[in-house]
């Protein structure tokens, strides 16, 4: 089984609806991140999680929201999708050592008509 | 402000030769670099790894060159494979706080 899941894996939505993007460790880790890739635009932290109660904003956060319901789980909310928010997106997770790496989940490619 | 550059978009080498990717960053408090790799429908996954205190790190075929003075670090794979076209990001972080990521370049090589 995979450590990192997430779904749905593919969502096709309308402009104003609101989404809901699911994302489930089993690594035990307590950081938690949601990324969005675009081409040509690499990877861009959205949001992130070092601990169930800490939330934080990334570099593009305009637009989304996120609960960590859980050390396992960090959902990510797009409450009045728009056209522009079409892009592939990742969650990840870490533990807090200084070697940690993240561990990145299979994707959501989200298309807002 | 782009403090993690990967400035060549795309690569393309042959099959058993040498392929090398470049990363530069101008945040000198970066400890830390990571390459990370990544297939088409699927999500990137961990390649190799260097410390600030070396300025070489060797995994099989990858190895990560670091040069702080010139705040630029390399991967290099040899020989190259087919199985290695995939997008390459280059990564790096401060402590424990979380990872900034350049913005990929993808590899080709062809049989």
């Amino acid at each position: 089984d995979a450590d990192v899941t997430q779904t749905p894996r593919n969502r096709i939505t309308k402009t104003g609806k609101r989404i809901m993007l699911e994302c489930s460790q089993t690594k035990g880790h307590d950081r938690m991140y949601w990324y969005r890739q675009d081409p040509g635009l690499g990877l861009r932290l959205i949001y992130y999680s070092f601990d169930v109660k800490d939330i934080n904003k990334g570099e593009i956060s305009d637009g989304y929201s996120v609960s960590r319901q859980a050390q396992a789980k960090f959902s990510l909310s797009l409450e009045s999708a728009i056209p522009n928010q079409t892009a592939l997106y990742f969650c990840a997770t870490s533990d807090s050592s200084f070697r940690e790496t993240q561990y990145f989940g299979p994707g959501t490619r989200l298309l807002v008509l | 402000d782009q403090q993690v550059k990967q400035n060549s978009p795309s690569l393309s080498v042959q099959e058993g030769r040498i392929s090398i990717l470049n990363c530069d960053y101008t945040n000198s408090m970066f400890d830390y670099f990571l390459w990370y790799k990544k297939y088409p429908a699927e999500g990137p996954t961990f390649l190799i790894s260097i410390s600030s205190i070396k300025d070489k790190n060797e995994d099989g075929r990858f190895t990560v060159f670091l040069n702080k003075s010139a705040k630029h670090l390399s991967l290099h794979i040899v020989p190259s494979q087919p199985g290695d076209s995939a997008v390459y990001f280059c990564a790096a972080r401060v402590g424990s706080e979380k990872l900034v990521f350049g913005k990929g370049t993808k590899l080709t090589v062809n049989p």
